[in-house]
């Protein structure tokens, strides 16, 4: 299939680490996205990673992906209650109609 | 900063009416998008246009038309409303940087029809 598969929702404490993850199905994907849409808002862009690199680390997160297994997540750092959220993964894709494919999105709940 | 606005934030239309909604970046890209958005779907695309008066159907462009008629402007279409396209519209653009593409998104326009 051609889907990019995420949780629907994730709830943490504030304060603990979130870590929200991906599957993709297209091994030639180039780049891979994490965009955060907060309520009543578009989806802004976090950070993104190169297909050939393990990992990325922008302050407070951190990507980590798993090429062979197609895995893809993004760990939050000390979540805080303004980082509660729609999270989405998307893909680049080099082959197929379709440049940009997004995940179905993870809802991250942040407790105070 | 890139700058995505769309027409209305809330549309309330009835079935069989026609909708435009319209979409105007300020950064001169080449590619704008529409989405809609429903819970535990994600964003499903439905049509995209990779330049002036071209256009090219997504996954899901059935009751949907489009027009780019200038390079900022790309204007969704819902020829009759029906009450399955109540959803959360979101437009974006984008431009290729080498073989990075980010989108920027507008605010979203959430479309009730009754």
């Amino acid at each position: 299939g051609e889907d990019v598969e995420q949780s629907l929702f994730l709830s943490v404490r504030e304060g603990d680490s979130s870590v929200i993850n991906c599957t993709y199905t297209d091994s030639s994907s180039t780049y891979l996205y994490w965009y955060k849409q907060e309520p009543g808002a578009g989806l802004q862009l976090l950070t993104y990673i190169f297909s050939n690199m393990d990992m990325k680390q922008d302050q407070r997160l951190t990507v980590l992906l798993n090429k062979k297994d197609k895995h893809l997540s993004l760990r939050i750092a000390d979540t805080q209650t303004g980082d509660s959220a729609i999270y989405f993964c998307a893909e680049s894709r080099t082959s197929g109609t379709y440049k940009y494919i997004f995940g179905t999105g993870t809802r991250l709940k942040v407790l105070a | 900063d890139v700058k995505v606005t769309q027409s209305s934030r809330y549309l309330v239309k009835r079935t069989g009416e026609k909708v435009f909604l319209e979409c105007v970046q300020d950064m001169d890209h080449e590619n704008m998008f529409w989405y809609r958005q429903d819970p535990g779907l994600g964003l499903r695309l439905i049509y995209f246009s990779y330049d002036v008066k071209m256009k090219e159907k997504g996954d899901i462009p059935e009751g949907y038309s489009v027009s780019r008629e200038k390079k900022e402007r790309f204007s969704l279409i819902l020829e009759s409303a029906s009450t399955n396209q109540t959803s959360m519209y979101l437009c974006a653009s984008s431009f290729l940087a080498g073989q990075t593409e980010t989108q920027y998104f507008g605010p979203g326009t959430r479309l009730l029809v009754l």
